[in-house]
């Protein structure tokens, strides 16, 4: 059973703190990796993906993969109350995504 | 503007009945996906699609079925066979079966009555 596992939480940080969200997959043939944001009762929206080992960064956000460890954060830096959501990690490969349970981050303001 | 309309936002499904969630894409996304979420849970794959008249199960299609006639529309349908249907469906695409981020619609929440 191919999975992806992430702590619960909830993640609690203050305002302007630094957020990481970790996530690690069983699947070595895993190719593309991506970060969702969902907030309660809405639909996943794409935060980050990567591809390739080592970091990639988007404004606020940072994901981080290594694909040796099967290991991929998401730092989330000058945390905003408006960041408070459950954040979703996947993996894929080709038609297949598969879905962690998600970290629920509370921001406090 | 392109994207992906699920409908209804809200369903309610009585004993023995079933009932079909809709979804379009203006895409032209080859592949499409039917994702069940429960309270604190990830998304689970139902039924996806590759092209049009083909489809696959997902790891968990018992009690549900599918129709890809047209290359925009996905509809899912609900059998009285599933026993505990109330969850959140999400219909999501991409271009095709790489590996590349997928779109979703704003999903149909499902209840029993």
């Amino acid at each position: 059973q191919k999975e992806v596992e992430q702590n619960s939480g909830p993640l609690s940080v203050p305002e302007g703190a630094i957020a990481s969200l970790n996530c690690t997959y069983s699947d070595r043939g895993s190719q593309s990796f991506f970060w969702y944001r969902q907030y309660s009762g809405k639909s996943p929206e794409l935060i980050m993906f990567i591809y390739s080992n080592g970091d990639k960064e988007d404004g606020r956000f940072t994901a981080q993969l290594n694909k040796a460890s099967q290991y991929v954060s998401l730092l989330i830096r000058d945390s905003q109350p408006s960041d408070s959501a459950t954040y979703l990690c996947s993996t894929s490969g080709t038609y297949k995504y598969i879905f962690g349970t998600g970290t629920r981050l509370k921001v406090l303001a | 503007d392109g994207g992906i309309t699920q409908s209804p936002k809200y369903l309610f499904r009585k004993e023995g009945q079933n009932v079909t969630l809709s979804c379009e894409q203006n895409l032209n996304h080859d592949a499409m996906y039917w994702y069940r979420q429960d309270p604190g849970q990830g998304l689970r794959l139902i039924y996806y699609s590759q092209i049009v008249n083909d489809f696959q199960k997902g790891d968990i299609a018992e009690g549900y079925s599918v129709s890809r006639e047209k290359k925009e529309s996905f509809p899912l349908t609900v059998t009285s066979a599933q026993k505990n249907p109330t969850a959140f469906y999400l219909c999501a695409s991409s271009i095709d079966g790489r590996p590349i981020p997928q779109h979703f619609g704003d999903g149909t929440r499902l209840s029993i009555l």
